[in-house]
């Protein structure tokens, strides 16, 4: 089964609006991770959060972390259509140990449309 | 930097063909990972490789894969032989271990079809 699971799997949104992704997990993690793919490309990684912070900033990306709930969220604001993409979560889980295992598991991910 | 390169960037092989993927690590990165990408399974991780060592390979679907790294910068994903069923983007990606939180960086993908 999949660590990460993202909802909605697809979204669709008008430039200038806000896109917003969720991304639920299972189990102790280190951290979570977003990236991107554009079509017929190489994943990118976007943003990293630690298992010890709630919000995180970069550029027009806001992610928050909860891991009571075990859940995470994207927000782009004032989105372009550049942006569309597939955005997947990657979370690098914790052994028994409580150590990374060093690897990072992907959920389906949600397939951004950005209409111009 | 380049990236990490892969090759070939497309294959389109004959079932039971032996397939041969490559891929060369950004340098200095110290942990290699081998992914497959379906639509119906989305991104799959099949090996990882740490300071050239197979830490991980509970995802390789079955014997007909295997997978090899003989030094830091260079590493084989081999299917042989080929089913229709492998057909698939495989990336292979990198990181340096213990820095920026284990970010791994991606390579364009080899484009398997299998006939």
């Amino acid at each position: 089964s999949q660590q990460g699971e993202e909802d909605p799997q697809a979204l669709s949104i008008q430039e200038g609006e806000n896109a917003t992704m969720n991304c639920s997990y299972k189990t102790s993690i280190n951290n979570l991770q977003w990236y991107r793919q554009n079509s017929g490309r190489g994943l990118v990684h976007l943003i990293l959060i630690r298992s010890n912070e709630r919000e995180k900033h970069s550029g027009r990306l806001r992610v928050t972390l909860d891991t009571s709930k075990k859940s995470s969220s994207l927000l782009i604001t004032a989105s372009r259509a550049a942006d569309t993409a597939s955005y997947f979560c990657a979370t690098d889980a914790l052994n028994a140990g409580g150590t990374s295992y060093g690897k990072l598991t992907f959920g389906q991910g949600t397939i951004l449309t950005v209409h111009p | 930097d380049a990236g990490v390169i892969q090759s070939p960037r497309h294959e389109v092989t004959e079932m039971g063909q032996e397939v041969t993927l490559r891929c060369k690590p950004i340098s200095g990165h110290n942990s290699l990972f081998w992914y497959r990408q379906t639509m119906m399974r989305g991104l799959e991780l099949l090996i990882y490789f740490n300071n050239n060592v197979p830490i991980d390979d509970s995802g390789m679907p079955e014997d007909r894969f295997s997978a090899k790294m003989p030094n830091a910068s260079f590493s084989t994903l081999k299917i042989q032989p080929s089913e229709p069923r492998d057909s698939a983007v495989y990336f292979c990606a990198s990181s340096q271990q213990g820095l920026s939180g284990n970010t791994i960086y991606f390579g364009e993908g080899s484009w398997l079809t299998v006939v």
